[in-house]
């Protein structure tokens, strides 16, 4: 089955600078890489995704882009913003059975 | 448009016991995932129902079972409890055939 791989698992910046979170996935198959952001008490909250047939997603200060022949993802966030700071998860969605496979996270800390 | 739904917020539960948790779907949506999220992990798939049938499951014992409602609303049922099954249970959200899944806020459930 699909394992996802998410580095760094601990990510402090300062504000104004740039975030990046990388994810590397084990199944060719998968079709879907959406990303997550889950504060405090909260469930995850869908902030970007990408499909297997685009190598680049941005939406404002968020990015994603997909390497499928290394099968890597990555979310870029530009000019980080102290709202910013939460726990993001990158995930994969296996494509035979819709089931959806999360990495194990990231905090990212936005320092003033 | 109502968000993903579920109740309780919190639950303390003894070795042994069973307990249900409950998710309301949001507005239109008619596919439901369970997640269960250890602290400090990502999401674990647990399953997912479609048309008030299981339509696809994680690695998670018979003791998980679920129910869907013809509102599309549904349950998450666990018999046996055990230690380690004490966790954030987180549930989903879609529309059949479409990518996207909406969290609702998450059951975190405490086994003593």
């Amino acid at each position: 089955g699909e394992n996802v791989e998410q580095h760094p698992s601990t990510l402090s910046v300062q504000e104004g600078d740039s975030a990046v979170i990388k994810c590397t996935y084990s199944d060719s198959a998968s079709n879907y890489f959406p990303w997550y952001k889950q504060e405090l008490g909260k469930g995850p909250q869908l902030i970007i995704d990408i499909r297997s047939n685009v190598g680049e997603k941005k939406d404002q200060r968020i990015a994603v882009t997909l390497n499928k022949t290394a099968k890597h993802f990555s979310l870029h966030i530009t000019e980080t913003q102290p709202e910013d700071s939460a726990v993001y998860f990158c995930a994969a969605r296996e494509n035979r059975d819709d089931k959806i496979i999360f990495g194990k996270g990231t905090r990212l800390h936005i320092l003033p | 448009e109502t968000g993903v739904t579920q109740s309780p917020t919190h639950l303390i539960k003894t070795r042994g016991q069973q307990v249900t948790l409950r998710c309301s779907s949001q507005s239109g949506h008619n596919t439901v995932s369970w997640y269960q999220q250890a602290l400090g992990q990502g999401p674990q798939f647990i399953f997912q129902y479609y048309r008030e049938e299981e339509n696809g499951r994680g690695n998670f014992p018979p003791r998980f079972s679920g129910l869907q409602f013809p509102n599309y609303s549904s349950e998450l049922n666990v018999n046996a409890l055990e230690l380690d099954d004490s966790a954030l249970y987180l549930c989903a959200s879609s529309l059949v055939g479409a990518d996207e899944q909406f969290f609702g806020p998450g059951t975190r459930l405490t086994v003593l």
